[in-house]
């Protein structure tokens, strides 16, 4: 029962530095999203994807990249990390709760990568 | 565009008492609405969620009623414990260009002291 699990949980980087967290879930999902928490901002989105091949850019997607070459991995790249990308990234991944007409999705998601650069 | 505004925290309380966390919303069409909470040092997790108007999530002594009238969703517990102590977020589906997505509040620290 692993859910979704991030890589790596920690890390830290030099400004200008290029780094991968990645995303798994195992529960045959269609559908992955990258969002960051800051304080007093709550989660907000940076990448998504509803499929296998497919990714689309969410409200903040500045400075990073995403692929999605396996249904259950999501990767989230940052090219040249900068200090305002010192975050808490949760990876979440989804299934439609009913019809698509209900609207509900109910997503999973994460423990976290903390990240902090300098 | 969507939107969801939360009321500000933290929220301090005494164990027993009772619980109210605000969350109002902005959006075309009818959403589906949701309460997440984060504990510490951990992920989210799905609290209640509602699909249409009137619908009432409940789950762990918690509730919220979906008001279209007043485009809310508060959160209510009838007594509170410790191990309620979290972040809380307001959350609604936004099915624009099919993608699911969240769309959250900033999070209500809820603190909950014996």
């Amino acid at each position: 029962n692993a859910g979704v699990t991030q890589t790596p949980k920690f890390r830290v980087l030099k400004t200008g530095q290029s780094m991968t967290l990645l995303c798994a879930q195992d529960m045959n999902h269609e559908y992955m999203y990258w969002y960051r928490q800051d304080p007093g901002m709550g989660l907000r989105l940076i990448h998504y994807s509803v499929g296998e091949g497919t990714t689309a850019k969410g409200e903040v997607p500045d400075g990073y990249n995403v692929s999605r070459l396996k249904k259950q991995n999501f990767l989230l790249g940052l090219e040249s990390a900068a200090p305002s990308q010192t975050s808490v990234y949760f990876c979440a991944s989804s299934y439609i709760a009913g019809s698509p007409s209900s609207g509900a999705n109910v997503l999973t998601f994460g423990a976290g990568s903390r990240l902090t650069v300098l | 565009g969507n939107s969801v505004t939360q009321m500000e925290g933290p929220v301090t309380l005494s164990e027993e008492a009772f619980l109210t966390i605000n969350c109002t919303y902005t959006a075309t069409g009818y959403p589906s609405l949701f309460w997440y909470v984060q504990y510490p040092g951990e992920g989210l997790q799905l609290l209640l969620k509602a699909t249409k108007a009137d619908d009432k999530g409940s789950n762990k002594g918690f509730e919220a009623t979906y008001r279209k009238e007043t485009t809310s969703f508060h959160l209510e517990k009838g007594s509170v414990q410790v191990s309620d102590s979290a972040v809380y977020f307001c959350a609604l589906s936004d099915w624009s260009g099919n993608t699911g997505k969240l769309i959250f509040g900033q999070g209500t620290t809820l603190q909950v002291k014996p």
